[in-house]
């Protein structure tokens, strides 16, 4: 059950546009359309942002959006703003015993 | 209003053992999925284990596999983790998670507020 494979960090200026990217294999990202992304700020739960590789929950701003190529999920932020600083985890439903894995994390920084 | 309350977390030795608990409120708990994920102290997040509306299907990480249980009393709205043996690599916030709707798979949507758990003598 290996973690999804995201960058440890990436980050941008305020306007600017940042994508973060999740690796998986034919058994979690490119098997399913089940991709979900989480933002998460110190100290806090973890917030859905993205669910099933591209669609928004209610009242998560259009800046954030997904998508999907073969193994390889892909968030992006557009627009950056000062409070998009946070961690971002991807995550997957897998074949494997937990029927769930996430990535190790993305910090982002906005500069 | 959607709440999981998570209680049960604190100090336990190595090879000891925890019950926690989650108290789920304003929805109707027997419709959901539910999960619990765990993070260990400047770490990323980790599935834990998940449980089906009815119970009839469970998964876990192997890391956890034979050590921990996780169950759900829909007549009490109440998910559990019973963690057995405990080792020093279980020390982690654990969060308990319900989908965002009712089939597995569609992001966990609404997320408590943690409970700490700490494995150390």
């Amino acid at each position: 059950q290996s973690a999804l494979t995201q960058p440890a960090s990436v980050s941008g200026s305020p306007g600017q546009s940042i994508t973060i990217s999740c690796t998986g294999t034919s058994s979690d990202v490119g098997g399913y359309n089940y991709v979900s992304w989480y933002q998460q700020h110190p100290g806090k739960a973890p917030k859905l942002m993205i669910y099933e590789v591209s669609n928004r929950p209610s009242g998560v701003p259009d800046r954030f959006s997904g998508s999907k190529s073969g193994n390889t999920a892909s968030l992006t932020i557009s627009g950056l703003q000062a409070e998009d600083e946070a961690d971002y985890y991807c995550s997957s439903y897998t074949s494997s015993s937990t029927r769930g894995v996430f990535g190790g994390g993305t910090k982002l920084t906005v500069l | 209003e959607v709440q999981l309350v998570e209680s049960g977390g604190g100090l336990v030795q190595p090879g000891g053992s925890l019950r926690l608990s989650c108290a789920a409120s304003g929805f109707t708990f027997s419709s959901y999925w539910m999960s619990w994920v765990r993070q260990a102290p400047g770490k990323g997040l980790e599935w834990v284990a998940n449980i089906k509306q009815d119970g009839s299907e469970k998964y876990y990480v192997d890391s956890v596999k034979g050590r921990f249980t996780i169950s759900r009393d829909n007549a009490k709205n109440s998910l559990y983790l019973q963690m057995n043996s405990l080792r020093a690599e279980d020390t982690a916030v654990y969060y308990c998670a319900r989908g965002r709707t009712y089939y597995y798979g569609s992001g966990l949507g609404y997320w408590g507020q943690g409970t700490l758990v700490t494995v150390s003598s």
